[in-house]
């Protein structure tokens, strides 16, 4: 099993650029997320969907959109980039809503905006 | 709210020393606590869970944690470092979501 995986790895995007960031797992998983990790902030929620065809807000969506048109893939799309995306970005997966459920994640995105 | 802190940004310890990763919680309900590794340019990677039970949690390369509800803790423990566990290390608790600490950076020197 691949596990999550995250395309790109990298990218530089001049601001007001779009982007689509792609996370596939193979786990059969139900519940996706992105997050974004900044330095000294931790990870942060953006977007995480419960199920295929269904998404929902976390603590930081402005500025992203998500989609989940198939049950192993899970989009994050920047509509107009800006220099506060540049961040690192990370899938994970779970397989239930059950809260003692482990995330897992993906190897991340490094995305810079200039 | 739920919340999670770390309150050391770095910790360095010798190789063949005891090591601990501090993190405090605050949550209404019970816990459910997690500890998760991230190593350069890589995700996260689990760790160890707190759920019920046993106040003393093992899990993955020898680290161990003890919640301790009365201080709302839950310091993620190995008696002998070494220096592959060098790594940034995450206390996470769940609310309505995962919430994630700032993280600590554990440096073991050789």
């Amino acid at each position: 099993n691949a596990g999550v995986t995250q395309t790109p790895k990298f990218r530089v995007l001049k601001t007001g650029q779009s982007m689509t960031l792609l996370c596939a797992q193979d786990m059969n998983h139900e519940y996706m997320y992105w997050y974004r990790q900044d330095p000294g902030m931790g990870l942060r929620l953006i977007h995480y969907s419960v199920g295929e065809g269904t998404t929902a807000k976390g603590e930081v969506p402005d500025g992203y959109n998500v989609s989940r048109l198939k049950k192993q893939n899970f989009l994050l799309g920047l509509e107009s980039a800006a220099p506060s995306q540049t961040s690192v970005y990370f899938c994970a997966s779970s397989y239930s809503w059950d809260p003692t459920a482990e995330q897992y994640f993906g190897p991340g995105t490094r995305l810079t905006v200039t | 709210a739920q919340s999670v802190a770390q309150p050391e940004d770095q910790v360095n310890v010798a190789e063949g020393n005891p090591l601990t990763v501090k993190c405090t919680y605050s949550v209404s309900g019970n816990p459910y606590l997690f500890w998760y590794v991230q190593y350069p340019n890589r995700g996260l990677q689990f760790l160890l869970k707190y759920i019920t039970g046993d106040n003393l949690v093992k899990g993955s390369y020898g680290f161990e944690a003890e919640f301790n509800k009365s201080q709302t803790s839950f310091h993620l423990k190995k008696p002998s470092a070494l220096v592959s566990d060098s790594a940034l290390y995450f206390c996470a608790v769940e609310g309505d979501a995962l919430i994630f600490g700032k993280g600590t950076t554990l440096s073991v020197s050789s």
